[in-house]
């Protein structure tokens, strides 16, 4: 069945750092790729989505990578602030089959 | 962006009781729900999709006639936990997109505690 592997699960970075976050998809017949942000006690949020035709997308600090070929995809968070602190997860898009998460701690 | 609307928010209930959770497409017709449950710390695992007018595809360790759902109308998608017990205990949230492949839109979740 589908699998989503998301790494890694936890990540701390200092104020102003880049953090990247990776997954990887079993499903070739996956087609859109979105990243969502979940406050605690709160419901996810997307907040950047790709689709197999791009290979890049960018949304001011925020980015995806995706490779077709090695069926992965990368968010990656420029300038990174306190408020960037939250739960990130990927999904893979036939059913939406979500990855483990990665809890990104951003310290001032 | 598109509202999903889920209730109720929390919920406590007897072991071996049911409890029906509701989730309603307030601006959009949802053909699709996706069920989740997110024990702490957790992802979100999905239980269940379910398409208006038909019967829903519940993933692999999920017991379908402990969690029934329905999908009558493409605005109303109900879970309901049958004879729920303390394990049962979790965050339990749907999703729904407006079209496959675009983004889906959460419900507020709800949070049950069976004791």
């Amino acid at each position: 069945g589908e699998n989503v592997e998301q790494h890694p699960s936890t990540l701390s970075v200092q104020e102003g750092d880049s953090a990247v976050i990776k997954c990887t998809y079993s499903d070739s017949a996956s087609n859109y790729f979105p990243w969502y942000k979940q406050e605690l006690g709160k419901r996810p949020q997307l907040i950047i989505d790709i689709r197999s035709n791009v290979g890049e997308k960018k949304d001011q600090r925020i980015a995806v990578t995706l490779n077709k070929t090695a069926k992965h995809f990368s968010l990656h968070i420029t300038e990174t602030q306190p408020e960037d602190s939250a739960v990130y997860f990927c999904a893979g898009y036939n059913k939406l089959i979500f990855g483990a998460g990665t809890r990104l701690a951003v310290h001032p | 962006g598109a509202v999903v609307s889920q209730h109720p928010s929390w919920v406590i209930c007897k072991s071996g009781t049911s409890v029906k959770i509701e989730c309603r497409s307030l601006d959009f017709q949802a053909t699709t729900m996706f069920w989740y449950r997110q024990f702490p710390k957790q992802s979100l695992m999905l239980m269940a999709t379910s398409n208006e007018g038909s019967k829903a595809t519940y993933e692999q360790g999920v017991e379908k006639d402990k969690f029934l759902i329905n999908h009558a109308s493409l605005t109303l998608s109900t879970l309901t936990v049958t004879s729920a017990h303390p394990e049962d205990s979790s965050f339990y949230i749907c999703s729904a997109p407006i079209r496959m492949n675009t983004e889906a839109f959460f419900g507020q979740g709800t949070r049950l505690t069976v004791v």
